[in-house]
């Protein structure tokens, strides 16, 4: 089943701060997170591991609630490269490939 | 270095025709992803390869799909009897193996069934 992702949108002034939540029905081995901007590719963010793990890169933050099945990601002091839309990729059955994305979450950041 | 890379980018065919869709994989990357992404949608698993041999092929919708990888390297997707409902971009990911969990996309191809 497809994860919820809220919002579905927002808009930022450059600097601000954002969160965008991921959340689950079904229990979850791992979130991955990927920023896919408009006609590009989805380019690899981060991944949160069942048992605290995570990878991805240093200016992204996130969070993984196992028991709540939900998941945020932090974007801190916007910048306008941040724009573009937010998947979010959730791992039930262990296999860390087979992902279910949900929806996305677009941000727009603003001068 | 170069990345991952599809062709065609754009398809436009008619409905019942026979489509493919070619990958280029990052070169040595083992493991490779096809997603299906339709308008105001995440990428939609398809399968997955490691090495030559499907090792899952569950998000398939249908027999109508079908995916190679001959050699280990270059991906091709396959539709035959297209539909007017598999009009979507269809993304293709790389990964260098099998535990490591960044995929790397491509651009996708836009298929357009008329």
């Amino acid at each position: 089943q497809q994860p919820v992702q809220s919002p579905q949108a927002v808009i930022l002034r450059e600097g601000e701060d954002a969160v965008i939540n991921c959340s689950s029905s079904k229990a979850l081995y791992s979130v991955h997170w990927y920023r896919q901007k408009h006609g590009e590719a989805p380019v690899f963010l981060m991944i949160l591991l069942k048992g605290g793990e995570q990878k991805g890169h240093d200016k992204i933050s996130a969070s993984f609630n196992e028991k709540k099945q939900q998941s945020s990601l932090y974007l801190t002091a916007s910048q306008l490269s941040y724009s573009g839309t937010y998947f979010c990729g959730t791992d039930s059955g262990g296999s860390n490939y087979k992902l279910t994305f949900g929806k996305g979450t677009l941000l727009t950041v603003n001068p | 270095g170069a990345g991952v890379s599809q062709t065609p980018s754009n398809k436009v065919t008619e409905k019942g025709k026979y489509v493919e869709l070619r990958c280029d994989p990052i070169s040595g990357h083992t493991a490779l992803y096809w997603y299906r992404q339709s308008l105001g949608q995440g990428p939609e698993f398809l399968i997955y390869f490691q090495g030559t041999g499907a090792a899952d092929d569950s998000g398939l919708p249908n027999d109508r799909f079908f995916a190679v990888r001959p050699e280990g390297s270059v991906s091709t997707l396959k539709i035959q009897r297209t539909e007017r409902g598999d009009s979507a971009v269809y993304l293709c990911a790389s990964s260098s193996t099998r535990d490591s969990y960044e995929q790397y996309f491509g651009p996708g191809t836009r298929l357009t069934v008329t």
